[in-house]
């Protein structure tokens, strides 16, 4: 299977801030098919990017994915307080679908 | 809207069995791909299953392979997870997402879970 490793596992930032969250893969990714999810304590992962660097619906352009092959990158431009959070990225272009470890943004 | 409600969580002895299901509403659930992902208490996600819009393809985590087995209903438009010889491992919220037309897609919307827990 595809282990995707997420670094770094905590981030530290203000808000304002530009927050940069690295995924990298043990195999090339199929397709690029690759996803970033935004989890808040006790809800469910929200969708935010698909495909590398499509935005899902709603999703505000603050958010921006990059990558190809086995390194991917979320980047969040401008740092919202409503944006510390944990994210995790997932391949799902070859079965079985997974997810890193997550990667924690805390605020500085 | 698109929903999704999971039941059947409880708690559940070592080597037991229990079935989850999903019940869905708000979109052409015929159309998608529907997955199953789970979270242990503090952990992070781990992607478990999916079934294509048909039933007719299905893939599984390798820690839940010949144990678990998805199935869905799309006359009732609900989903359901087969989970056997349980262990302490498997405990964990489980999650019911949608995904879109193909099995090769990520998961746009989520229920809230359900918690399973395996204990004796």
């Amino acid at each position: 299977e595809i282990v995707l490793t997420q670094s770094p596992a905590t981030l530290s930032l203000s808000p304002g801030e530009r927050g940069t969250l690295s995924c990298g893969a043990s195999q090339s990714v199929t397709s690029n098919y690759l996803a970033w999810y935004q989890q808040k304590p006790g809800l469910a992962p929200r969708l935010l990017i698909y495909d590398t660097s499509n935005r899902a619906t709603g999703i505000p352009d603050r958010f921006s994915g990059s990558g190809s092959g086995t390194d991917f990158t979320l980047t969040i431009s401008r740092l919202e307080p409503e944006d510390f959070a944990v994210y995790y990225c997932q391949q799902y272009g070859t079965s079985p679908y997974t997810f890193g470890q997550g990667t924690k943004l805390e605020i500085k | 809207q698109v929903q999704l409600v999971e039941s059947g969580g409880g708690v559940v002895q070592p080597g037991r069995s229990l079935r989850l299901s999903c019940a869905a509403s708000g979109f052409t659930f015929s159309s998608y791909a529907m997955h199953w992902v789970r979270q242990a208490p503090g952990k992070g996600l781990e992607w478990v299953a999916v079934t294509s819009s048909d039933g007719n393809d299905r893939y599984y985590a390798d820690s839940v392979k010949g144990r678990f087995t998805i199935s869905r209903d799309n006359t009732k438009n609900t989903m359901s997870l087969q989970m056997n010889s349980l262990g302490a491992e498997d405990t964990a919220v489980y999650y019911c997402a949608r995904g879109k037309g193909r099995v090769t897609a990520p998961q746009a919307y989520w229920g809230q879970g359900t918690l399973v827990i395996v204990s004796s």
